[in-house]
C-alpha cells in the first residue's frame, strides 16, 4: 500500500524564524518518487523538489532544503528564514509503479510578519 | 517548459446538469492522463487514469458512470461530470504525463473549480 502521512496539519510561525515541514512514506515499490508541492490559495500546484528513491542525498535550493532518509522513510522539509510569502499548504506526495501520485493530507504554513 | 492547462478554471453549474472539464497537454504529449480531485481543506485524491485511446481505469469508489473520461487525443482528456449535485462541487486537477520522457514525469494543471448550486 502507498500512504504519505504529514502529521503537522497547520504550522504558524513568526517571520525569520526556520521551520520543518514532516513528511512519512510507506511503499512496497523498490523505485519510487517523492516530491513537495506547494499550493497557495489559487489551487494551482507548485513543484518544490523530486527525489527518486536511490538518491538520498539532501539538497538546498536557496531558503529550501529537503532531507531523505529512507532508513526512517521520510522526507522532510525545512525554510530558512521564512517570508509571509511562504504562507501556503504544502503537501508531499510518493509517485511509484504505475505512475499514480499519493498526497499527504498537507500541511497549512502561516507565516506572521 | 511542460505547461498542462485546464478549462474552464472555474464552474458554477445547477444540480443535475452535466459539465465538462478539459485538460490539454501544450507542449508535449501524455499517452496517460490523470484526474485527481480535492475537497476544501483536504488532500488531493486520484479519481481515474486516463489512457488515451483506451477506457479509463477508475480508483476504488469512484463512479465511473457519473465521472466519464475520454482521452481521444494525445494531449487532451476532458472529465464530465454527469448529473452534478452540490456533493460534487471540488477542485479537481489533472496531470499529464510526458509520453517521451522515460522518466514518466507529470506535470499537474492549474485545477478546475466546479460549484454545483
Amino acid at each position: 500500500a502507498q500512504k504519505v502521512t504529514q502529521a503537522q496539519t497547520e504550522i504558524s510561525v513568526v517571520e525569520k524564524e526556520d521551520v520543518t515541514l514532516d513528511c512519512v512514506y510507506e511503499t512496497r515499490d523498490t523505485t519510487y518518487y517523492l516530491f513537495w508541492y506547494k499550493q497557495p490559495p489559487s489551487g494551482e500546484l507548485v513543484f518544490l523538489i523530486r527525489r527518486n528513491s536511490f538518491d538520498e542525498q539532501n539538497e538546498i535550493s536557496g531558503r529550501y532544503s529537503w532531507n531523505f532518509q529512507k532508513s526512517t522513510s521520510s522526507f522532510n522539509f525545512t525554510i530558512t528564514a521564512s517570508q509571509v510569502v511562504d504562507s501556503a499548504v504544502y503537501f508531499c506526495a510518493l509517485r511509484g509503479n504505475f505512475n499514480k501520485f499519493y498526497f499527504g493530507s498537507g500541511t497549512k504554513l502561516n507565516v506572521k510578519p | 517548459g511542460a505547461v498542462v492547462s485546464q478549462h474552464p478554471s472555474w464552474v458554477i453549474c445547477k444540480s443535475g446538469t452535466s459539465v465538462k472539464i478539459e485538460c490539454r497537454s501544450l507542449d508535449f504529449q501524455a499517452t496517460t492522463m490523470f484526474w485527481y480531485r480535492q475537497f476544501p481543506k483536504q488532500s488531493l485524491m486520484l479519481m481515474a487514469t486516463s489512457n488515451e485511446g483506451s477506457k479509463a481505469t477508475y480508483e476504488q469508489g469512484v463512479e465511473k458512470d457519473k465521472f466519464l473520461i475520454n482521452h481521444a487525443s494525445l494531449t487532451l482528456s476532458t472529465l464530465t461530470v454527469t448529473s452534478a449535485h452540490p456533493e460534487d462541487s471540488s477542485f479537481y486537477i489533472c496531470s499529464a504525463r510526458d509520453s517521451d520522457r522515460t522518466t514518466g514525469e507529470q506535470y499537474f494543471g492549474p485545477g478546475t473549480r466546479l460549484t454545483v448550486t
